[in-house]
C-alpha cells in the first residue's frame, strides 16, 4: 500500500523569503501523480500543483516549485517570495491512476505561518 | 472558472438522526468522490463513483454509508445513523479524466 509521510508538522516563514516543505512517499508503481494541496483557515481545499511521474522536469506555478526526486521517493514544495496569504496546512498527495478510480491518499500536513 | 459546490456548510444533527450531503460536480466531470477529515487530522479517502456506481470504498465507508446521484447535476453522501465519530469536514471532489481533483468547500457535520 502506498503512503505519504510529511515529517514536519509545523514551519515558519517570514514574508517574502522562501521555505521548502518536505514529503516522501512509498510506492512500487512507476506511473502516478503527486500533488501539493493548500488548506487555509476557511478549510477549503485548493490545489497548489501537480507532478506526473513520467516527467523529468519539476512542476512550476508562478511562485511554487517543487523538487521531484523519483528515484528517491521525495516531493518537496518550495515557495518563494512568501506572502501572508500562503499561510495555512499543507498536504502532500499520492495518487495511482487507474480505469475508474484514483482516489487520493494524504499525508498528515505541514502547518505553515508567514509572518509579516 | 467552474467550481465543486456543497451544501449545507455546516450541519448540526442528534446522534442516530440520518443526513444527507450534497454536492454539485464541475459539470463535465465523469469521476466523484467524497473524502473526510476529522478536526486536525489528514484528509482520509472515503468512496469513489464513476459510470453511476461505486468504483471503490474504504474501511471506513461501511453500511450507513452510502452515495448516490439522483440526476445528472448533483452528487450526495447519506450517513444513515449517525454517530459522535462521524464528526468532521466532509469534503466532495470530481475531476474529469480521474487526473486532478477539484475540492469543494466542505460541510462541517457535528453529531450531538
Amino acid at each position: 500500500a502506498q503512503t505519504v509521510t510529511q515529517s514536519q508538522p509545523e514551519m515558519s516563514v517570514q514574508e517574502a523569503e522562501t521555505v521548502t516543505l518536505s514529503c516522501t512517499y512509498d510506492t512500487s508503481e512507476s506511473n502516478y501523480y503527486l500533488f501539493w494541496y493548500k488548506q487555509p483557515p476557511s478549510r477549503q481545499m485548493i490545489l497548489v500543483i501537480r507532478q506526473e511521474a513520467y516527467k523529468q522536469q519539476n512542476a512550476t506555478e508562478n511562485r511554487f516549485s517543487v523538487n521531484f526526486q523519483k528515484a528517491a521517493k521525495s516531493f518537496s514544495l518550495k515557495i518563494s517570495d512568501s506572502q501572508l496569504g500562503d499561510t495555512a496546512m499543507y498536504f502532500c498527495a499520492f495518487m495511482k491512476p487507474s480505469f475508474n478510480t484514483d482516489k487520493l491518499i494524504f499525508g498528515t500536513g505541514t502547518r505553515l505561518q508567514v509572518f509579516p | 472558472e467552474p467550481e465543486v459546490t456543497q451544501t449545507p456548510s455546516h450541519q448540526v444533527t442528534q446522534m442516530g438522526q440520518e443526513v444527507i450531503l450534497r454536492c454539485v460536480p464541475i459539470s463535465n466531470h465523469l469521476y466523484f468522490y467524497w473524502y473526510r477529515q476529522i478536526l486536525g487530522q489528514k484528509v482520509e479517502f472515503l468512496v469513489s463513483f464513476y459510470n453511476n456506481e461505486i468504483s471503490e470504498k474504504s474501511e471506513i465507508f461501511d453500511d450507513q454509508f452510502s452515495v448516490e446521484r439522483p440526476d445528472g447535476s448533483n452528487f450526495t453522501l447519506k450517513i444513515r445513523s449517525t454517530k459522535l465519530e462521524d464528526s468532521a469536514m466532509y469534503f466532495c471532489a470530481s475531476s474529469d479524466m480521474g487526473e486532478t481533483q477539484y475540492f469543494g468547500p466542505g460541510t462541517r457535520l457535528l453529531v450531538l
